[in-house]
């Protein structure tokens, strides 16, 4: 069954550095989404990707972030410069059509020291 | 107006019982409620969803009651196993034309299940 991978599953920095979060979403898949999850809280959306451009983001998703679907399968999330805060869970998800379901990778676990 | 309300935030059930949890929304123009299952360490993953246009779906040990006119949707899981410890969100979008159909998706706050032996 097709799935969603993201890579790497930890990364640890540094405050202010640069991450760069990737993921493969399924392959037939046009839609695509970063939400994130503050440990032991609710999952929270980020930023939704058509068409290679950002139909919607959150107030969250400010201008430390960005998006970018550089080949034909990868989708990638970019921190520029990282806070404590920004340590979380960051999922990706993708989805096939517009009523269709959303299916989620296993996750980034992003710890800034 | 964008919060989906869930409810417990735990719930301890014994094995064999019947486990349920509430959501409750505000947004009328939501329409796709989908509920996902999380184990420690994991991604959610889909259970199960369900449209306005039907009140009740099922799928095994797994039933979404939907009230449309309370903006109400639970989640029965009958015959509950330990394997079913995990947590459950709920979750609702709307597909209409203002959102452009790009669906992201209101979470609720989890409730953390656990299913005693």
């Amino acid at each position: 069954e097709p799935e969603v991978t993201q890579t790497p599953s930890h990364q640890v920095t540094q405050m202010g550095q640069e991450v760069i979060l990737r993921c493969v979403p399924i392959s037939n898949h046009l839609y695509f989404y970063w939400y994130r999850q503050i440990l032991g809280q609710k999952v929270e959306f980020l930023v939704s990707f058509y068409n290679n451009e950002i139909s919607e983001k959150s107030e969250i998703f400010d201008d430390q972030f960005s998006v970018e679907r550089p080949d034909g399968s990868n989708f990638t999330l970019k921190i520029r410069s990282t806070k404590l805060e920004d340590s979380a869970m960051y999922f990706c998800a993708s989805r096939h059509k517009p009523r269709f379901a959303q299916y989620f990778g296993p996750g980034t676990r992003l710890t800034v020291l | 107006q964008q919060q989906v309300k869930q409810s417990p935030q735990s719930l301890i059930v014994q094995k064999g019982g019947i486990s349920i949890i509430n959501c409750a929304y505000e947004n009328t123009a939501f329409d796709y409620f989908p509920w996902y299952q999380q184990f420690p360490g994991k991604g959610p993953a889909l259970l199960i969803a369900i449209r306005p246009d039907v009140s009740e779906k099922k799928e095994g040990r797994f039933t979404i009651s939907f009230n449309k006119s309370a903006k109400q949707f639970s989640l029965h899981i009958m015959d509950s196993q330990p394997g079913d410890s995990a947590t459950y969100f709920c979750a609702a979008s709307e597909s209409g034309l203002i959102s452009g159909g790009y669906n992201k998706l209101i979470f609720g706050a989890g409730t953390r299940l656990a299913v005693h032996p």
